[in-house]
């Protein structure tokens, strides 16, 4: 079965670290282009990053220098380093699965999302 | 960065049709390809329409996408109940980022 499970959300301070991970199974992170999304509490989807299968990675200017996207191909999991955490970065973080870059195909597969909360 | 403009909320009875507009510009829905979204609350997104207009399997016909310019729309046909949620549209941008609509509530009265 074609699956991502994300882990690692929490309750963090201002100025915390946070890592988040994205399980996958039935597919390779590696031969594909993963993304991660966020989603505020009651606001719209918000496009965080991206990881290209050639190792090139995207991100929105609100968490670039701050977030790092990267992969490790022998657990099949993506990552997401969050550094310098403010009240803003507080959403579901889901990743999700692009089978071809800038969304051709569209992001077809999803994690359940998990949780970071930014507070003191 | 850009943002996709869509309508906050649409709605219709039972039965109708409703189109949700998803306005972008040059640099991202006109050079590029858009996906649509719906999302339950408390779930995650599911992928209803990509390469503008194409189904995949297993969603109905009654959900149809198009793209012109630097808009695209997303139709649903024969309103159900089961219809309401979030709808939100994707692209790339040329600036080589993502760039999601501000998403729209359907509501089936």
């Amino acid at each position: 079965e074609v699956q991502l499970v994300e882990s690692g959300g929490g309750l963090v301070q201002p100025g915390g670290s946070l890592r988040l991970s994205c399980a996958a199974s039935g597919f390779s992170v590696s031969t594909n282009y993963m993304t991660w999304v966020r989603q505020a509490p009651g606001q719209g989807l918000e496009w965080v990053s991206s990881l290209y299968t050639g190792g090139t990675t995207y991100y929105a200017d609100s968490v670039k220098d701050r977030f790092t996207i990267s992969r490790d191909n022998s657990k099949n999991t993506l990552f997401l380093q969050m550094n310098s955490l403010t009240a803003e970065d507080t959403a579901v973080y889901y990743c999700a699965r692009d089978k071809t870059a800038f969304f051709y195909y569209g992001l077809d597969v999803w994690g359940q999302g998990t949780t970071v909360t930014v507070s003191s | 960065q850009s943002v996709l403009t869509q309508p906050p909320s649409v709605s219709a009875a039972p039965g109708q049709n409703v189109t949700i507009s998803c306005s972008g510009s040059s640099s991202n829905i006109g050079s590029n390809y858009v996906s649509w979204y719906q999302q339950f609350p408390g779930t995650a997104p599911k992928l209803l329409i990509y390469d503008n207009n194409k189904r995949p399997s297993g969603i109905p016909d009654r959900f149809s996408g198009s793209k012109s310019g630097t808009s695209a729309t997303l139709g649903i046909t024969g309103l159900q109940t089961g219809d309401e949620a979030d709808y939100h549209c994707v692209t790339w941008d040329n600036s080589m980022t993502g760039v999601f609509g501000t998403g729209t509530t359907v509501t089936v009265l």
